[in-house]
Protein backbone atom coordinates (compact mmCIF):
# COMPACT_ATOMS: atom_id res chain seq x y z
CA UNK A 1 0.00 0.00 0.00
CA UNK A 2 1.49 3.47 -1.01
CA UNK A 3 1.34 6.02 2.10
CA UNK A 4 3.05 8.99 3.62
CA UNK A 5 2.58 9.64 6.89
CA UNK A 6 4.28 12.82 8.76
CA UNK A 7 5.02 12.88 12.42
CA UNK A 8 6.38 16.01 14.77
CA UNK A 9 5.92 17.37 17.67
CA UNK A 10 1.97 19.20 18.15
CA UNK A 11 3.85 22.03 20.02
CA UNK A 12 7.24 24.01 19.30
CA UNK A 13 8.14 27.48 21.15
CA UNK A 14 9.20 30.47 19.44
CA UNK A 15 12.71 30.28 18.01
CA UNK A 16 13.25 26.72 18.13
CA UNK A 17 13.86 24.28 15.68
CA UNK A 18 10.99 22.01 14.25
CA UNK A 19 11.83 18.62 12.57
CA UNK A 20 8.98 16.75 10.69
CA UNK A 21 9.57 13.51 9.68
CA UNK A 22 7.31 11.65 6.46
CA UNK A 23 7.34 7.55 6.50
CA UNK A 24 6.95 6.77 2.92
CA UNK A 25 5.71 3.00 2.36
CA UNK A 26 5.05 1.64 -0.99
CA UNK A 27 7.66 3.13 -3.17
CA UNK A 28 11.61 4.16 -2.83
CA UNK A 29 12.62 7.29 -2.21
CA UNK A 30 15.60 6.35 -4.29
CA UNK A 31 13.97 5.21 -7.43
CA UNK A 32 14.68 7.05 -10.24
CA UNK A 33 11.49 10.19 -10.54
CA UNK A 34 10.72 10.17 -7.35
CA UNK A 35 10.37 13.85 -6.17
CA UNK A 36 8.83 15.15 -2.20
CA UNK A 37 7.64 17.75 -1.11
CA UNK A 38 6.47 19.69 1.94
CA UNK A 39 3.54 21.68 1.74
CA UNK A 40 1.88 23.69 4.51
CA UNK A 41 -1.26 25.30 5.63
CA UNK A 42 -2.37 27.61 8.62
CA UNK A 43 -5.56 27.56 10.21
CA UNK A 44 -8.29 28.50 7.71
CA UNK A 45 -5.91 29.32 5.24
CA UNK A 46 -4.41 28.30 1.68
CA UNK A 47 -1.86 25.71 1.10
CA UNK A 48 1.73 26.72 0.81
CA UNK A 49 4.54 24.90 -0.58
CA UNK A 50 7.53 24.62 0.77
CA UNK A 51 10.41 22.65 -0.25
CA UNK A 52 11.11 19.83 -2.53
CA UNK A 53 13.73 16.41 -2.43
CA UNK A 54 14.54 14.39 -5.31
CA UNK A 55 15.46 10.68 -5.85
CA UNK A 56 18.63 11.72 -6.80
CA UNK A 57 19.02 14.54 -3.99
CA UNK A 58 18.24 18.02 -5.35
CA UNK A 59 16.65 20.13 -3.90
CA UNK A 60 14.66 23.00 -4.31
CA UNK A 61 13.21 25.80 -1.19
CA UNK A 62 10.23 28.30 -1.55
CA UNK A 63 12.36 31.91 -2.07
CA UNK A 64 10.61 33.12 0.99
CA UNK A 65 11.77 30.65 3.84
CA UNK A 66 14.79 29.53 2.06
CA UNK A 67 16.90 30.27 4.84
CA UNK A 68 14.97 28.74 7.94
CA UNK A 69 14.31 25.23 5.34
CA UNK A 70 16.11 21.94 5.21
CA UNK A 71 15.13 18.86 3.33
CA UNK A 72 17.09 15.57 3.54
CA UNK A 73 16.29 11.86 3.09
CA UNK A 74 17.07 9.29 5.15
CA UNK A 75 17.02 6.43 2.86
CA UNK A 76 18.00 3.72 5.30
CA UNK A 77 14.11 4.15 6.86
CA UNK A 78 12.90 5.54 3.58
CA UNK A 79 12.25 8.68 5.28
CA UNK A 80 11.83 12.61 3.99
CA UNK A 81 12.60 14.68 6.87
CA UNK A 82 12.10 18.91 7.11
CA UNK A 83 13.92 20.96 9.35
CA UNK A 84 12.57 24.70 9.98
CA UNK A 85 14.24 27.09 12.40
CA UNK A 86 13.42 30.12 14.58
CA UNK A 87 9.90 28.66 14.41
CA UNK A 88 7.46 31.72 15.08
CA UNK A 89 3.73 31.81 15.80
CA UNK A 90 3.31 32.39 12.39
CA UNK A 91 4.01 28.83 11.02
CA UNK A 92 1.29 27.39 12.89
CA UNK A 93 -0.04 25.15 10.48
CA UNK A 94 -0.32 21.76 8.94
CA UNK A 95 2.12 20.52 7.72
CA UNK A 96 1.84 17.68 4.51
CA UNK A 97 4.36 15.49 3.02
CA UNK A 98 3.44 15.39 -0.94
CA UNK A 99 4.85 13.17 -3.65
CA UNK A 100 4.98 14.90 -6.94
CA UNK A 101 3.84 12.95 -10.18
CA UNK A 102 6.09 14.12 -13.11
CA UNK A 103 5.47 13.59 -17.07
CA UNK A 104 6.55 16.55 -19.40
CA UNK A 105 4.67 19.24 -18.55
CA UNK A 106 2.10 17.86 -16.11
CA UNK A 107 3.49 18.71 -12.60
CA UNK A 108 1.76 17.63 -9.92
CA UNK A 109 1.34 16.34 -6.07
CA UNK A 110 -0.64 13.00 -6.55
CA UNK A 111 -0.42 11.65 -3.10
CA UNK A 112 -0.61 13.28 0.27
CA UNK A 113 -0.42 12.05 4.16
CA UNK A 114 -2.93 13.02 6.32
CA UNK A 115 -0.81 16.33 7.77
CA UNK A 116 0.70 16.89 10.84
CA UNK A 117 -0.33 20.39 12.94
CA UNK A 118 2.03 22.22 14.33
CA UNK A 119 1.43 24.91 17.11
CA UNK A 120 4.11 27.57 17.80
CA UNK A 121 3.17 29.18 21.10
CA UNK A 122 5.07 29.87 24.27
CA UNK B 1 0.91 35.45 -0.32
CA UNK B 2 -0.92 32.66 -2.53
CA UNK B 3 -0.08 33.59 -6.22
CA UNK B 4 -3.11 32.44 -7.81
CA UNK B 5 -6.20 33.82 -6.93
CA UNK B 6 -9.32 32.50 -6.58
CA UNK B 7 -12.92 33.73 -5.79
CA UNK B 8 -13.20 32.58 -1.86
CA UNK B 9 -16.89 30.71 -2.63
CA UNK B 10 -19.14 30.24 -4.69
CA UNK B 11 -22.96 28.31 -4.52
CA UNK B 12 -25.55 26.59 -6.12
CA UNK B 13 -28.42 24.49 -5.87
CA UNK B 14 -28.06 20.85 -6.42
CA UNK B 15 -28.40 20.20 -9.79
CA UNK B 16 -27.05 23.21 -11.19
CA UNK B 17 -23.51 23.97 -11.97
CA UNK B 18 -20.89 25.96 -10.92
CA UNK B 19 -17.69 27.60 -12.20
CA UNK B 20 -14.50 28.26 -10.30
CA UNK B 21 -11.92 30.79 -11.71
CA UNK B 22 -7.70 30.14 -11.22
CA UNK B 23 -6.29 33.62 -12.14
CA UNK B 24 -2.25 33.49 -12.36
CA UNK B 25 0.14 35.37 -14.38
CA UNK B 26 2.73 35.61 -16.79
CA UNK B 27 5.67 33.88 -14.73
CA UNK B 28 2.56 31.08 -13.85
CA UNK B 29 -0.67 30.12 -15.42
CA UNK B 30 0.82 32.05 -18.46
CA UNK B 31 4.05 30.68 -18.87
CA UNK B 32 2.60 28.36 -19.77
CA UNK B 33 2.51 25.66 -16.62
CA UNK B 34 -0.17 23.54 -16.12
CA UNK B 35 -2.92 23.82 -13.80
CA UNK B 36 -4.19 20.96 -11.21
CA UNK B 37 -7.33 21.41 -9.09
CA UNK B 38 -7.70 19.69 -5.34
CA UNK B 39 -10.55 19.27 -3.22
CA UNK B 40 -10.36 19.39 0.71
CA UNK B 41 -13.08 18.03 2.71
CA UNK B 42 -12.71 19.99 6.99
CA UNK B 43 -9.76 18.63 8.76
CA UNK B 44 -8.13 16.20 5.64
CA UNK B 45 -5.68 16.47 3.36
CA UNK B 46 -6.47 17.61 -0.42
CA UNK B 47 -7.15 15.11 -2.89
CA UNK B 48 -6.32 16.05 -6.66
CA UNK B 49 -9.48 16.22 -8.37
CA UNK B 50 -8.19 17.40 -12.05
CA UNK B 51 -4.40 17.56 -13.25
CA UNK B 52 -2.90 19.06 -16.33
CA UNK B 53 -5.71 21.21 -16.90
CA UNK B 54 -8.37 19.28 -18.04
CA UNK B 55 -6.96 15.54 -16.90
CA UNK B 56 -9.63 13.78 -14.30
CA UNK B 57 -7.64 11.12 -12.36
CA UNK B 58 -9.50 7.31 -12.08
CA UNK B 59 -12.54 7.73 -9.90
CA UNK B 60 -13.60 11.37 -10.61
CA UNK B 61 -16.56 11.56 -12.08
CA UNK B 62 -17.24 13.48 -15.48
CA UNK B 63 -19.18 16.31 -13.97
CA UNK B 64 -16.03 18.07 -13.36
CA UNK B 65 -13.89 20.02 -15.77
CA UNK B 66 -11.04 21.55 -16.08
CA UNK B 67 -10.37 24.26 -19.08
CA UNK B 68 -7.71 26.88 -19.05
CA UNK B 69 -6.75 30.01 -21.35
CA UNK B 70 -3.97 32.38 -21.46
CA UNK B 71 -2.98 32.87 -17.75
CA UNK B 72 -6.56 31.89 -16.23
CA UNK B 73 -7.80 28.42 -16.02
CA UNK B 74 -11.17 27.38 -14.32
CA UNK B 75 -12.55 24.78 -12.75
CA UNK B 76 -16.79 23.60 -13.64
CA UNK B 77 -19.06 21.42 -11.63
CA UNK B 78 -21.90 20.42 -13.33
CA UNK B 79 -25.03 18.42 -11.41
CA UNK B 80 -23.90 19.58 -7.82
CA UNK B 81 -24.55 17.60 -5.65
CA UNK B 82 -24.77 18.14 -1.51
CA UNK B 83 -21.36 16.22 -1.25
CA UNK B 84 -19.24 18.54 -3.42
CA UNK B 85 -19.36 20.95 -0.92
CA UNK B 86 -15.34 21.36 0.08
CA UNK B 87 -12.47 23.84 -0.38
CA UNK B 88 -11.23 23.98 -3.62
CA UNK B 89 -7.46 24.76 -4.66
CA UNK B 90 -5.92 25.39 -7.66
CA UNK B 91 -1.77 24.90 -8.44
CA UNK B 92 0.45 25.48 -11.13
CA UNK B 93 4.20 26.22 -11.22
CA UNK B 94 5.86 29.89 -11.13
CA UNK B 95 9.20 30.14 -12.73
CA UNK B 96 9.99 33.51 -11.15
CA UNK B 97 9.70 31.98 -7.90
CA UNK B 98 11.16 28.64 -8.59
CA UNK B 99 8.31 26.75 -7.12
CA UNK B 100 5.11 25.38 -7.06
CA UNK B 101 1.73 27.82 -6.00
CA UNK B 102 -1.59 26.99 -5.36
CA UNK B 103 -4.56 29.45 -5.45
CA UNK B 104 -6.43 31.19 -2.64
CA UNK B 105 -9.07 28.66 -2.46
CA UNK B 106 -12.66 28.62 -2.97
CA UNK B 107 -15.61 27.08 -0.64
CA UNK B 108 -18.22 25.70 -2.41
CA UNK B 109 -21.89 26.03 -0.58
CA UNK B 110 -24.54 23.30 -1.74
CA UNK B 111 -27.70 25.59 -0.84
Amino acid sequence: QVTLKESGPALVKPTQTLTLTCTVSGFSLTSTGVRMSWIRQPPGKALEWLARVDWDDDKYYTTSLKTRLTVSKDTSKNQVVLTMTNMDPADTATYYCARIYSRTSDWHFDLWGRGTLVTVSS
Amino acid sequence: QPVLTQPPSVSGAPGQSVTISCTGTSSNIGAPYDVHWYRQLPGTAPQLLIHANNNRPSGVPDRFFGSKSGASASLAISGLQPEDESDYYCQSYDYSLGGYVFGTGTKVTVL
